[in-house]
């Protein structure tokens, strides 16, 4: 079966631009999380998106938005980059909610905010 | 607020040493706790987790970790490291509130096994 999958793999971008990353989670799995992974730094959540609902947002600017298609797939856009922008953005996705259900991790996009 | 953390940034071990990874948690909640393992240009994958029950919890590729609530802890340890275990391990933190499943990690400790 076919893990989380993201695209696209790398990505340069200059300051002020905007950026939209994707996700398509494992076949089955209702939830999507975001999180952001700056070099030398655990991963940081960023936003959680259950039957395409947001249910949970971590402590980021409002530049940052997710939504979550019917096909439970999602894309995290990042408005206005700043060069604190650069990192690694995983996705993982689980068959629920409850902290029980594991999260399956994607392979990440690595942005890079010129 | 939850948080981990990871006393050591780095830990150098030779091939076919025992090795410990240290996490302590603070939570004012009953927790969830993982370990993560992340290799060069890749994701994270799930080592091993503590959800209730023995407070000994073995994961794959040999790893155990042991969950001591009176100290807070949930130490990682291998008998015997292998070249292909050098990668950076996470260990994270849930709620278990069952409103979501978020994870609040670690800085991670980057374990450096030399022949």
């Amino acid at each position: 079966d076919a893990g989380v999958t993201q695209s696209p793999t790398h990505l340069i971008k200059t300051r002020g631009q905007q950026v939209t990353l994707r996700c398509s989670p494992i076949s089955g799995h209702k939830s999507v999380s975001w999180y952001q992974q700056v070099l030398g730094q655990g991963p940081q959540f960023i936003f959680q998106y259950y039957e395409k609902e947001e249910r949970g947002r971590g402590n980021f600017p409002d530049r940052f938005s997710a939504r979550q298609f019917p096909n439970y797939s999602s894309e995290l856009n990042v408005n206005a980059l700043l060069l604190g922008d650069s990192a690694l953005y995983l996705c993982a996705s689980s068959l629920g909610l409850g902290s029980y259900n594991e999260q399956f991790f994607g392979p990440g996009t690595r942005l890079t905010v010129l | 607020a939850q948080s981990v953390t990871q006393l050591d940034s780095q830990v150098p071990v030779f091939e076919e040493a025992p090795v410990e990874l240290r996490c302590n948690y603070s939570s004012s909640v009953s927790v969830y706790l993982f370990w993560y393992v992340q290799y060069p240009n890749q994701g994270l994958q799930l080592l091993l987790k503590y959800l209730s029950g023995s407070t000994l919890v073995k994961g794959i590729n040999g790893f155990e970790a042991e969950f001591n609530k009176s100290q807070t802890s949930f130490h990682l340890r291998k008998p015997s490291v292998h070249i292909s275990d050098t990668a950076e391990y996470f260990c994270a933190v849930s709620d278990g509130n069952g409103a979501t499943n978020k994870l609040i990690f670690g800085t991670g400790t980057l374990l450096a096994v030399q022949p």
